[in-house]
């Protein structure tokens, strides 16, 4: 089975700060279609999760461009440049190319 | 507006059933492959199952495999999960998702 290891696994930044996280597999996402179904997604207090970024690096409908994902292979990284008060919450990396996985998830508390 | 609407959960005793639907709208149900994902008490998320738009394929991790059945009506728009022989490790809250649109979760306890 497919290990997503997220790190950190806290994050505490300030208003404005920019910030990352890393998402490494234990196996290549690249799919035999060409495609990486690498994704992340945030979950807010009491709520469902929500789609950031999908196919590592395109932004979903309606999310802020001041999230962005990159990477390929095994590693990954979302990046929030400019972290505003309403990103606090738990950040997944999911994959899809092989059944479905999600890291362990990322805490983004602020300062 | 897309709209996932988990319903059937609540709590039952290890080694009964249960069984969970989602109400799709908003999109063409039939389309999609859709999941479940479920999420323990102050854990993190877990995929449970996968089946494809048609209902021919279908996918489970194997600790629910042979006791969590997922199915589709496509003419209904609907998802579900039919959940046997309930263990403890079972209880969480659990997601429909299409993967770019996630329901509100229903909560399944199993406990005496």
């Amino acid at each position: 089975d497919v290990v997503l290891t997220q790190t950190p696994p806290t994050l505490s930044a300030t208003i404005g700060q920019s910030v990352s996280i890393s998402c490494r597999s234990s196996q290549s996402l690249l799919h035999s279609n060409g495609n990486t179904y690498l994704h992340w997604l945030l979950q807010r207090p009491g709520q469902s999760p929500q789609l950031l970024i999908y196919l590592v690096s395109r932004l979903e409908s309606g999310v802020p461009n001041r999230f962005s994902g990159s990477g390929s292979g095994t590693d990954f990284t979302l990046k929030i440049s400019g972290v505003e008060a309403e990103d606090l919450g738990v950040y997944y990396c999911v994959q899809g190319t092989h059944a479905l996985t999600f890291g362990s998830g990322t805490k983004l508390e602020i300062k | 507006e897309v709209q996932l609407v988990e319903s059937g959960g609540g709590l039952v005793q290890p080694g009964r059933s249960m069984k969970l639907s989602c109400a799709a709208s908003g999109f063409t149900f039939s389309n999609y492959g859709m999941a479940w994902v479920r999420q323990a008490p102050t854990k993190g998320l877990e995929w449970v199952a996968t089946i494809s738009y048609d209902g021919s394929s279908t996918y489970y991790r194997d600790s629910v495999k042979g006791r969590f059945t997922i199915s589709r009506d496509n003419a209904k728009s609907t998802l579900y999960l039919q959940m046997n022989s309930l263990r403890s490790e079972d209880t969480a809250t659990y997601y429909c998702t299409r993967g770019s649109y996630w329901g509100q979760g229903v909560m399944v306890t199993v406990s005496s």
